[in-house]
């Protein structure tokens, strides 16, 4: 079935310094969305991507959705200790579910 | 944004005995809910669709006898863990779709453990 792979799995950032996170889909998506999950916490909704080559900005975090809708990324610019958690992305083929990606938890050092 | 609750947060049970895990959407209706398993450090992997009024519809290796889901009301859908031993010990979340919207509203979550 559909899979939805995302690297790395961990990532140690030292703060003020950017990182990037990775999401390939084997199928052509419809949409993908990210969600970050707080230690301890639950997933809450980030963004959706819907358009191929769609890029959209909140504050210092960057989504980006493929040209061909199998892949996207999240770029997050001056890391700060607030952006700690694991970011999930979750791709929608052309059925309803959400399939989740392993997830990127990052660490950042001060 | 939308509320979701879930009850209980946490939950400690003898193994073979069943537990009963509610999720509710507080602010919207919800004719549709997930279940989701979450293992330590790992990703989310949903379990069931719950349906209001009609039978969840179950993932491929997720046994719909052992984890009941129930959707009896627009705001409510419950799990039950039936017969539970330790390898249901896990963190289930559920999770409601924004009524006219893409985004999920996810619970707090139930951490159970299975002794």
């Amino acid at each position: 079935g559909q899979q939805v792979m995302q690297i790395p799995q961990y990532q140690h950032v030292q703060e003020g310094e950017d990182f990037t996170t990775y999401c390939n889909s084997s199928t052509t998506l419809s949409n993908i969305q990210w969600y970050k999950q707080r230690p301890g916490g639950h997933p809450v909704f980030l963004i959706q991507l819907v358009k191929s080559g769609e890029v959209k900005k909140q504050k210092r975090l960057t989504f980006q959705f493929g040209e061909a809708k199998k892949n996207s990324s999240l770029h997050i610019t001056a890391t700060q200790t607030t952006d700690v958690g694991t970011y999930f992305c979750a791709g929608r083929p052309n059925d309803y579910k959400l399939s989740f990606g392993a997830g990127t938890t990052v660490t950042v050092r001060a | 944004g939308a509320v979701v609750s879930q009850h209980p947060s946490r939950v400690i049970c003898k193994s073979g005995t069943s537990v009963k895990i509610e999720c509710r959407s507080l602010d919207f209706q919800a004719t549709t809910m997930f279940w989701y398993r979450q293992f330590p450090k790992q990703s989310l992997m949903l379990m069931a669709t719950s349906n209001e009024g009609s039978k969840a519809t179950y993932e491929q290796g997720v046994e719909k006898d052992k984890f009941l889901i129930n959707h009896a009301s627009l705001t409510l859908s419950t799990l039950t863990v039936t017969s539970a031993h330790p390898e249901d010990s896990s963190f289930y979340i559920c999770s409601a779709r924004n009524p006219g919207g893409y985004e999920q509203y996810f619970g707090p979550g139930t951490r159970l453990t299975v002794t």
